[in-house]
């Protein structure tokens, strides 16, 4: 079975651009989960769709969105970009539910300069 | 809101040694996961424990959920270089969501 992808791997932009990020679940997966990472301040959650519906948000600002089609793949927008949004974004793909396994893609790697 | 604590945040092991890491909570919790992100990679669950009390072992790793259901610990021992990296414990937060720690970052010392 075909692990969480996440494209691109890698992305640089400038401040004030904005960016689209990729997830494609593990096939059966209905959950998708982001979540951002920055050193020393562990996995910050995002948000949380299921079944093209955002069932959970985090404490970003509205600058940070998503969605989730049919398939369950995912994308999540970042516009006005800052500085501080440099950061490693994770997906994470599972069954549903806070008691099932999160199963994480590779990441993309944002760089804002 | 609901938070996971992870004690220490960082640690250095000598190679051969035994350590051991920590997650508390303030809250009950029904189940807590651990997971561990390799350096340069991406978290990789690793267990689920559920019941009060409940011991699981994998190979050189002991995990414990108190009797409490409020805390959790990690256990390892001798220590190799391939336990590197990051160990986070994640509970629930809310029907849908997990609440990660910070992690414990992991440095073998050969």
């Amino acid at each position: 079975k075909a692990g969480v992808t996440q494209t691109p791997r890698y992305l640089i932009k400038t401040r004030g651009q904005q960016v689209t990020l990729s997830c494609s679940p593990i096939s059966g997966h209905r959950s998708v989960s982001w979540y951002q990472q920055t050193p020393g301040q562990g996995l910050q959650f995002l948000f949380e769709y299921f079944s093209e519906t955002q069932r959970n948000k985090g404490n970003f600002p509205g600058r940070f969105s998503g969605r989730q089609f049919s398939n369950s793949r995912s994308e999540m927008n970042v516009s006005t970009l800052e500085l501080g949004d440099s950061a490693l974004y994770l997906c994470a793909s599972s069954l549903g539910g806070n008691n099932q396994p999160q199963h994480f893609g590779d990441g993309t790697r944002l760089s804002i300069l | 809101g609901q938070q996971v604590m992870q004690i220490p945040q960082y640690q250095h092991v000598q190679e051969g040694e035994d350590f051991t890491t920590y997650c508390n909570s303030s809250t009950t919790l029904s189940n807590i996961q651990w997971y561990k992100q390799r350096p340069g990679g991406h978290p990789v669950f690793l267990i689920q424990l559920v019941k009060s009390g409940e011991v699981k072992k994998q190979k050189r790793l002991t995990f414990q959920f108190g009797e409490a259901k409020k805390n959790s610990s990690l256990h390892i021992t001798a220590t190799q270089t391939t336990d590197v990296g990051t160990y986070f414990c994640a509970g629930p937060h809310g029907s849908n969501r997990l609440a990660f720690g910070k992690g414990n970052q992991v440095v073998v010392i050969p």
